[in-house]
């Protein structure tokens, strides 16, 4: 069965902290992704990775950054926590040959920036 | 821009209905669309997945079209029952530049569907 994780189900950061959220799947799937999804905003693309090390911006990267050391793990970091950063964050795996697969997705982090 | 609108953003029926939810995009050069559900507090669910050479896909008491050239979709949802009660996501991967697109999804903003017994 295929498995996307996500190392915290809630968290709760002051501004301006440094916060890190990880992302594992096991289903050695090279595209990863991560969305944040806010109320009447809908599921919105932060960044996603193709390949180990490679990333790209999606619609929303100002005040994320990404990282990709492993195929099997995608960090987003806020580099200095914000109140409107207070959102829910999905995480999401798929392989190459997008005809095909559709996206798996992980439970969610939901983050409060206060 | 590829953008993607759901209708109607909330839906309240009672069980045993049959019901249609419907999906548009303003793209047309779309790899596939996909429909999705989401329970409270939690990730996705994939439930169909239309490939843009296709007109429909059905799983169950679910039924999905695609219409490509107008740029919508449905969702039919035959004989809901209470545990149906979900927010259902539809999305689109389109093709970028060059012809590619990492298999990145724009999605909808969603239908909130409540059956009640």
């Amino acid at each position: 069965d295929v498995k996307v994780t996500q190392s915290s189900r809630y968290l709760v950061k002051r501004t301006g902290e440094k916060v890190f959220l990880e992302c594992v799947q096991d289903m050695d799937h090279e595209n990863m992704f991560w969305y944040r999804q806010d109320p009447g905003l809908g599921l919105r693309l932060i960044y996603f990775s193709y390949d180990v090390k490679m990333k790209e911006k999606g619609d929303i990267p100002e005040g994320y950054s990404v990282s990709r050391e492993k195929k099997e793990r995608f960090s987003l970091i806020l580099e200095s926590a914000s109140t409107n950063q207070t959102s829910m964050y999905l995480c999401a795996s798929s392989p190459p040959g997008l005809l095909q697969e559709t996206q798996y997705f992980g439970p969610g982090t939901r983050l409060l920036v206060l | 821009k590829q953008e993607v609108t759901q209708i109607p953003a909330a839906l309240s029926v009672p069980e045993g209905e049959n019901l249609v939810l419907n999906c548009s995009f303003t793209d047309s050069a779309i790899y596939n669309l996909q429909w999705f559900r989401q329970d409270p507090g939690k990730g996705l669910t994939s439930l169909l997945l239309i490939q843009s050479s296709q007109r429909e896909q059905t799983s169950g008491r679910l039924n999905a079209s695609l219409d490509k050239s107008s740029g919508r979709s449905t969702l039919y949802i035959a004989a809901s029952q209470p545990g149906d009660s979900a927010t259902y996501l539809c999305a689109v991967i389109h093709r970028g530049a060059g012809g590619t697109s990492y298999g990145k999804l724009t999605f909808g903003q969603g239908t909130i569907l409540t059956v009640h017994p």
